[in-house]
């Protein structure tokens, strides 16, 4: 079965920009977790979105947002861009809700700079 | 905050070494999951260890579950290059309720 998508790959932003980023689950899954990827910070937990409801939310500022749509599939939005928010962003499915015995899958990705 | 702390975070080694990357914390985690990252691509799933002291053997990689639950290891029998990548360890802290824990990676190279 096809994987999760996300889409853009890779894209370039300015200061002060917004963004959004889309992904598409794997088919029949229902969790949908977004985290951030820095070379300094690591994997970074964003929310985690179960039946179109945001579940679980790390540690970031209000400027990141997100939701899900009746079809799993969901976005991320970052508002006024930083500096520090170029990162790759990466998607994440499963069948259900939280870490705990539940194998999640990856997407490959979104690649954002922000200049 | 729970924290996972990866060592060593660079690792560069000939073919045919053998190797241990660790993850500690001074949480306890329900379960611990492994990760290979390659570049490019999103993480993909090695292995989970859910009990203490739990041992999982998968070909020449042996993942370890620490007795209380608090720490992991990755050993690599005969390193391949094929064995080059990000790994990384990841917590979750059951209950359903947060999403996983990462550790910042152990970037290994296996030099042919």
């Amino acid at each position: 079965k096809a994987g999760v998508t996300q889409t853009p790959r890779y894209l370039i932003k300015t200061r002060g920009q917004q963004v959004t980023l889309s992904c598409s689950p794997i088919s029949g899954h229902r969790s949908v977790s977004w985290y951030q990827q820095t070379p300094g910070q690591g994997l970074q937990f964003l929310f985690e979105y179960f039946s179109e409801t945001q579940r679980n939310k790390g540690n970031f500022p209000g400027r990141f947002s997100g939701r899900q749509f009746s079809n799993s599939r969901s976005e991320m939005n970052v508002s006024t861009l930083e500096l520090g928010d170029s990162a790759l962003y990466l998607c994440a499915s499963s069948l259900w809700q939280g870490g705990d015995g539940n194998t999640i899958y990856f997407g490959e990705g979104s690649w954002l700079t922000v200049v | 905050t729970q924290l996972l702390e990866q060592s060593p975070q660079f690792l560069s080694i000939q073919e045919g070494e053998n190797l241990t990357v660790y993850c500690n914390s001074s949480s306890v985690f329900s379960s611990l999951q492994w990760y290979r990252q390659e570049p490019g691509e999103g993480p993909v799933l090695l292995v989970t260890v859910v009990t203490g002291g739990e041992v999982k053997k998968l070909k020449r990689l042996t993942f370890q579950f620490g007795d209380a639950r608090k720490d992991s290891s990755l050993h690599i029998t005969a390193a391949q290059p094929g064995d080059t990548g990000l790994y990384l360890c990841a917590g979750a802290s059951g209950g359903g309720a947060d999403g996983l824990t990462f550790g910042k990676g152990t970037h290994l190279i296996i030099q042919p």
